[in-house]
This record gives structure tokens, C-alpha cells and sequence, in this order.
């Protein structure tokens, strides 16, 4: 693994199933964060968590969980997938134990289709 | 609120320049990043100013006024891989990033 992983790459979901999208890396940050890309729209943080074991709300966040048991991995859960969901999920890394300089690093994006 | 304005979608020829202007208004500021975004794939980081001022690298270059909440992205001897959209991110007071929208920029031959 080198840098940051998520799967599956894409996944077409019906409406109301559950959905755990994952991400993982290998970098040893401490900050992992779960955006959203909608057209025109930009990135919107779902969820992040400065360090393991804690995690904090972004902008939207209703209908998404998280969890960070451990440093490397950070997965999203969607309790009762909506086809207002449908989007591009990209997980990101950074290390903010310098300060503020926080260069995010963004791995592949999931693909999420929700009938 | 906060707020992250850029253009939508901007054209220029190859081998020409092209400067990509991005304003903001944040609760807090610690500086700006620039990612690239290539369509299909992840962001991936082009620069970082936090003082007022030109910061260059190679053809790229990245220019920040903090007092005029504005800053822009210069792109020089454009080829075709630039096309790709251009975002514009600030670190607000709680170190998270606020996102514009990102800038679509199509070279043209």
C-alpha cells in the first residue's frame, strides 16, 4: 500500500441498504477526513477525526457515520442510503501534528450510485 | 459565513498563460492551498502561500494578498495536460479546509 486506498471504486446502491465505503493509509497521519463532490458544488467534508478514537462533524454529515478505532483507517458508513447520496466519496490524510500546514492527500475517490 | 469564489470554467490556447483568480471570506485564515484535479481523478497538491506575495515553481506560480482576501494561480507555457479543473482551498481557524468549487480550465490547440 502506498498512500492512501479506498474501496470499492464504484458501487451502484438501492435505496435504504447499507453501505460501509473504506479508506486506508499507510502514511501515518493523524487527520483523515471524508468529502464529498458534487458537480458544481466543490468538495464538502462529511466527517473527520484529528487522531484515532476521536471524530467531529464537517458540513454535512446527516445520514453518514464514522469510526476511527486506529491510526490507518477511517470507514464510512451509510445507514439507509438516499439517492440524494449519489456522488463522488473521496477520503483524505493529513499530518497536522506541525501546526497548521495541512496538506491533505487524497486517495482515488469511490463512485456511489444510489437507485 | 464562509465563502470560496472562483470562475467556473475558463479557456486558453497552449503555450499562452492564464491566471486563475480565487476571493475568499473565512472565519480565520492559515494560509491557502491550490490542488489540481485532472477529470476522473483525486485532487493533488500544487502550492501553499500563507505570507502576501509571489511564490513560483517551475511554470506554475501562486500569488496571495491576505488584506484583499484574494488570491490567483498563474499557469505559463500552457500545455494540454493543464486542462484539469483548479481548486482553491483555505485553512480556516479550526485548521479544516474550505473548498471553492474549482475552475475548469480547457487548453485549446
Amino acid at each position: 500500500i502506498a498512500g492512501i486506498t479506498q474501496a470499492p471504486t464504484s458501487q451502484i446502491l438501492a435505496a435504504g441498504r447499507r453501505m460501509t465505503l473504506r479508506c486506508t493509509q499507510d502514511m501515518r497521519h493523524n487527520a483523515m477526513y471524508w468529502y464529498r463532490q458534487d458537480l458544481g458544488l466543490g468538495l464538502r467534508l462529511i466527517h473527520y477525526s484529528n487522531t484515532a478514537g476521536t471524530t467531529g462533524k464537517g458540513e454535512v454529515p446527516d445520514g453518514y457515520s464514522v469510526s476511527r478505532a486506529n491510526t490507518d483507517d477511517f470507514p464510512l458508513t451509510l445507514a439507509s442510503a438516499v439517492p440524494s447520496q449519489t456522488s463522488v466519496y473521496f477520503c483524505a490524510s493529513s499530518d497536522l501534528s506541525g501546526g497548521p500546514y495541512n496538506e491533505q492527500f487524497f486517495g482515488p475517490g469511490t463512485r456511489l450510485t444510489v437507485l | 459565513g464562509q465563502n470560496i469564489d472562483q470562475p467556473t470554467e475558463m479557456t486558453a490556447t497552449e503555450g499562452a498563460i492564464v491566471q486563475i483568480n480565487c476571493t475568499y471570506q473565512t472565519s480565520g485564515f492559515n494560509g491557502l492551498f491550490w490542488y489540481q484535479q485532472h477529470a476522473g481523478e483525486a485532487p493533488t497538491f500544487l502550492s501553499y502561500n500563507v505570507l502576501d506575495g509571489l511564490e513560483e515553481k517551475g511554470r506554475f506560480s501562486s500569488f496571495l494578498s491576505r488584506s484583499k482576501g484574494y488570491s490567483y494561480l498563474l499557469l505559463k507555457e500552457l500545455q494540454m495536460k493543464d486542462s484539469a479543473s483548479y481548486l482553491c482551498a483555505v485553512v480556516d481557524s479550526n485548521y479544516q479546509l474550505i473548498w471553492g468549487a474549482g475552475t475548469k480550465l480547457i487548453i485549446k490547440p
